[in-house]
């Protein structure tokens, strides 16, 4: 069945360097991925929509400049943490759509000392 | 492995008829539960969680839930469907730890039929 792959699964970095989270649709193609992150004991909040093509739907409150999203092929999206800082650390999370159904991939846990 | 499953992948249901839908996890330690909810061309929204407390742990909509420690379930109920609530549901647990890796469970399609 339809996949997500979200890579890496954790990561840890120094204040200041910059972070790649990848998103990839394995068997379908996805015209729209989503970017959520989580701060524990809160749910998920959606950081932006990702459209294939064009540039990315940032909510509210979300840094465009921050959090830069690039979706350049129908199989992949990236979200990158530009200059990462210790309040930056948190769960990310993508999903995508096929024609049917969202499927989530396994997250990526950024720790940012 | 930690896991969150979801037993019905597809549900069909006439309006004012009733609402289950099974969610079995696979945790080691405490968990944080949640039901997701989402509804066709928009993003996911929380429908509720449960963290600790009262195991029985109402939402929004008129949804509920009910966290069964001994079972490993946390079933999503609502007595009376509406056609509005045709979405897509989905179960996920995290630890309750500092690590908050959330899982998610493989969704369930609830079709509602005026």
């Amino acid at each position: 069945g339809a996949v997500v792959s979200q890579h890496p699964s954790r990561v840890i970095c120094k204040s200041g360097t910059s972070v790649k989270i990848e998103c990839r649709s394995l068997d379908f193609q996805a015209t729209t991925m989503f970017w959520y992150r989580q701060f524990p004991k809160q749910s998920l909040m959606l950081m932006a929509t990702s459209n294939e093509g064009s540039k990315a739907t940032y909510e509210q409150g979300v840094e465009k400049d921050k959090f830069l999203i690039n979706h350049a092929s129908l199989t992949l999206s990236t979200l990158t943490v530009t200059s990462a800082h210790p309040e930056d650390s948190s769960f990310y999370i993508c999903s995508a759509r096929d024609a049917i159904k969202l499927f989530f991939g396994s997250g990526t846990q950024l720790s940012v000392l | 492995a930690q896991s969150v499953s979801q037993h019905n992948h597809h549900v069909i249901l006439s309006e004012a008829a009733s609402l289950e839908l099974g969610c079995n996890y696979s945790y080691g330690g405490t968990v944080n539960l949640f039901w997701y909810v989402q509804y066709p061309g928009q993003h996911l929204q929380l429908l509720l969680k449960y963290f600790s407390g009262d195991p029985l742990v109402k939402g929004i909509k008129g949804f509920e839930a009910e966290f069964i420690k001994s079972k490993f379930s946390f079933n999503l109920r609502k007595p009376s469907v509406q056609w509005s609530d045709t979405a897509e549901y989905f179960c996920a647990a995290e630890g309750a730890g500092a690590t908050n890796k959330l899982i998610f469970g493989t969704g369930t399609l609830l079709a509602v039929q005026p």
